[in-house]
């Protein structure tokens, strides 16, 4: 069955520090997103992205962050200078629909940021 | 400010009965209601889901209900087994525009207890 990878599964910064974490949606679909989960709180939507521009965002993807498609694979979340806050699980997901309520959102396992 | 609500952190159910996990929203706007489940140390699995214009959808064990008028919704697991233990999140979305990202609840822990 097609899954989302992601990479690092874990990652231990220095607040301060830039952080790229790496993502492969499954390959025929068009739709990436993040997502977040800071410990013991929701699951919380960050961006989203199709042909090769960011389709939505929320509040919590300010200046700080950005995302890209570098290639034909692989999808990444960058943090320029990270806080202790950041701190959280990141999900990456993918979908082949515009609205995620219209077809579901596959979901990676998840890549642990920890910032010191 | 809490646009899906699970208010029961944690749900224990004996193995062969079944559970009810609840969920309430306070966006009017939202259409589409999904339910999650999560393992440990991996992400969010699709389980099911429903459009405003049902009031009930089901698949094998699975059933969620939907009240629109009370802005709730329950996802129902009949009969539970042991592999049902997972956090289960409840998600939402409004598909006529807007954000394109799902609205999460905190999740319920469902522990099945043999």
């Amino acid at each position: 069955e097609p899954e989302v990878t992601q990479t690092p599964s874990h990652q231990v910064t220095q607040m301060g520090q830039e952080v790229i974490l790496r993502c492969v949606p499954i390959s025929n679909h068009l739709y990436f997103y993040w997502y977040r989960q800071i410990l013991g709180q929701k699951v919380e939507f960050l961006v989203s992205f199709y042909n090769n521009e960011i389709s939505e965002k929320s509040e919590i993807f300010d200046d700080q962050f950005s995302v890209e498609r570098p290639d034909g694979s692989n999808f990444t979340l960058k943090i320029r200078s990270t806080k202790l806050e950041d701190s959280a699980m990141y999900f990456c997901a993918s979908s082949d629909l515009r609205h995620p309520g219209a077809n579901v959102l596959t979901f990676g396992a998840g890549s642990r940021l920890t910032v010191l | 400010d809490q646009q899906v609500k699970q208010n029961s952190p944690s749900l224990s159910v004996q193995e062969g009965r079944i559970s009810i996990l609840n969920c309430d929203y306070t966006n009017s706007m939202f259409d589409y209601f999904l339910w999650y489940k999560k393992y440990p140390a991996e992400g969010p699995t699709f389980l099911i889901s429903i459009s405003s214009i049902k009031d009930k959808n089901e698949d094998g064990r699975f059933t969620v209900f939907l009240n629109k008028s009370a802005k709730h919704l329950s996802l129902h697991i009949v009969p539970s087994q042991p592999g049902d233990s997972a956090v289960y999140f409840c998600a939402a979305t409004d598909s006529g525009g807007g954000a394109d990202g799902l609205t999460f609840g905190k999740g319920t822990h469902l522990i099945i207890q043999p």
